[in-house]
């Protein structure tokens, strides 16, 4: 069975600095897709970032990039220039083939003034 | 352009009363989800429909009960209400079941059982 592990439930960090949140999964497949998912305090679920497992270059976009190790079935998010509308939920998702989305059990993270 | 909406946002239910939540979505997605979000357990998918007239269970499908008659629609039933099925619940969809889709999600449903 599919599984997403993020081993680290609360987080926080200072304004403008750097955070790595981290994220395992289990898989048996050589091709799947990984995810990571931000919920505000308003509930909606929004798309940060995605990470196709057949590409090796670490997808990025704007202060969100990945590190994304295959061998070691790790997928952590960095945070770069942290802002205070960064505060929320992260989930780290991950499908294979046609399956559903399977979500790991989230991450809160504090950004502080 | 509405995207995914959800009614209602929110409900009380007493203990073996019955609901149904409706999700719609106006981008013309073959792959609608429900899923469930309690306190320290992520999103757990109850049900999916890969398309019109299709259904197919989640990793909690227990105590629901979906409906997909219109493509753009999918209905999510409690025929009667526990108090474990109080839960944050979101709807889903996504043009295809490819996992490179995104999936875009609705604003969520609080529904409390009492």
């Amino acid at each position: 069975a599919q599984t997403v592990t993020q081993s680290q439930p609360e987080m926080s960090v200072q304004e403008a600095e750097t955070v790595t949140l981290s994220c395992t999964y289990d898989t048996s497949e050589s091709n799947y897709y990984l995810f990571w998912y931000k919920q505000p305090p308003s509930r909606q679920m929004i798309l940060v970032i995605r990470q196709e497992a057949y590409k090796q270059q670490n997808a990025t976009e704007n202060r969100f990039s990945v590190n994304f190790q295959k061998a070691a079935k790790s997928f952590s998010l960095k945070i770069s220039d942290s802002q205070l509308g960064d505060t929320a939920m992260y989930f780290c998702a991950f499908n294979e083939g046609n399956t559903p989305l399977v979500f790991g059990k989230g991450t809160r993270l504090s950004v502080i003034a | 352009n509405a995207g995914v909406t959800q009614t209602p946002k929110f409900r009380v239910l007493k203990t073996g009363q019955s609901m149904t939540l409706l999700c719609a979505q106006d981008m013309n997605h073959e792959y609608m989800y429900w899923y469930r979000q309690d306190p320290g357990m992520g999103l757990r998918l109850i049900h999916y429909s890969v398309g019109e007239g299709t259904t197919a269970k989640g990793e909690v499908p227990d105590g629901y009960n979906v409906s997909r008659l219109k493509k753009q629609n999918f209905l999510l039933g409690l025929e009667s209400a526990a108090p474990s099925q109080t839960s944050v619940y979101f709807c889903a969809s996504s043009y295809g079941g490819r996992s490179s889709y995104e999936q875009y999600f609705g604003p969520g449903t609080r529904l409390t059982v009492t």
